[in-house]
C-alpha cells in the first residue's frame, strides 16, 4: 500500500522569508500524481500545487513550487515571499494515474507566519 | 457555485445513536468519498464511490455505510456511534474524465460523540 510521510508536523517563518515543507512517499508505481492541500482555520481543504510522475520539470505556482525527486520518492514544497495568509495545515497527498482516484495523505505540517 | 455541500457542519451524538451525513455535488463529477480527519492528523478515506450504485471500502469503513443512489448525492450513515468516532468528516469529489485528478471538497462536518 502506498504511504505518505511528513517529518515535521509544525514549522514557522518570518513574513517575506522562504519555507520549504517536506513530504516523502512509498509506492511501487511508475506513474502517479502528488499534490499539496492547505487546510486553513476555516477547514477548507484547498489545492495548492500538483505534480505529474512523468514531468521531470517542477511544478509552479505563483510563490509555490516543488522540488520533485522522483527516485528519492521526495516531494517537498517551497513557499517564498511568506504571507500571513499562508499560515495554514499543509497535506501532502498521492494518488495513483489508473483507477479511482482516491488520495492517500500525509500527517501535515502546521506552518506558522511570524510578523 | 455551490461545489460540494456538506449537511449538518456540526452535531453531538450520544453513544449507540445513528445519524446521517449528507453530500451533494452540482458539478456532474463521477467519483464521490469520504474521508474523516482526528485530531492533528491527515484525512483517511472511509468510503467511494466511482458512480451511481458503485459503491467501496477505503482505508476505515468500520462503523459506517453509504449509498449512492445518483449522481449528485453520496450520504455517509453510521450506525451504533461509538466515541472512536468522534471526527470531523470530508466528503469530496472529483471528475473521472480530467487527468488532473484534484479533488474538489466540503466544508467539513465536526462530529462529536459522548
Amino acid at each position: 500500500a502506498q504511504t505518505v510521510t511528513q517529518s515535521q508536523p509544525e514549522m514557522s517563518v518570518q513574513e517575506a522569508e522562504t519555507v520549504t515543507l517536506s513530504c516523502t512517499y512509498d509506492t511501487s508505481e511508475s506513474d502517479y500524481y502528488l499534490f499539496w492541500y492547505k487546510q486553513p482555520p476555516s477547514r477548507q481543504m484547498i489545492l495548492v500545487i500538483r505534480q505529474e510522475a512523468y514531468k521531470q520539470q517542477n511544478a509552479t505556482e505563483n510563490r509555490f513550487s516543488v522540488n520533485f525527486q522522483k527516485a528519492a520518492k521526495s516531494f517537498s514544497l517551497k513557499i517564498s515571499d511568506s504571507q500571513l495568509g499562508d499560515a495554514a495545515m499543509y497535506f501532502c497527498a498521492y494518488r495513483r494515474s489508473q483507477g479511482a482516484q482516491k488520495l492517500v495523505f500525509g500527517q501535515g505540517t502546521r506552518l506558522t507566519i511570524n510578523p | 457555485n455551490a461545489g460540494v455541500t456538506q449537511t449538518p457542519k456540526f452535531r453531538i451524538l450520544k453513544i449507540g445513536q445513528s445519524m446521517t451525513l449528507q453530500c451533494t455535488q452540482d458539478m456532474n463529477h463521477n467519483y464521490m468519498y469520504w474521508y474523516r480527519q482526528d485530531p492533528g492528523m491527515g484525512l483517511k478515506l472511509i468510503y467511494y464511490s466511482v458512480g451511481a450504485g458503485i459503491t467501496d471500502k477505503g482505508e476505515v469503513p468500520n462503523g459506517y455505510n453509504v449509498s449512492r443512489s445518483t449522481t449528485e448525492d453520496f450520504p455517509l450513515r453510521l450506525e451504533l456511534a461509538a466515541p472512536s468516532q468522534t471526527s470531523v468528516y470530508f466528503c469530496a469529489s472529483s471528475y473521472a474524465g480530467a487527468n488532473t485528478g484534484e479533488l474538489f471538497f466540503g466544508e467539513g462536518s465536526r462530529l462529536t460523540v459522548l
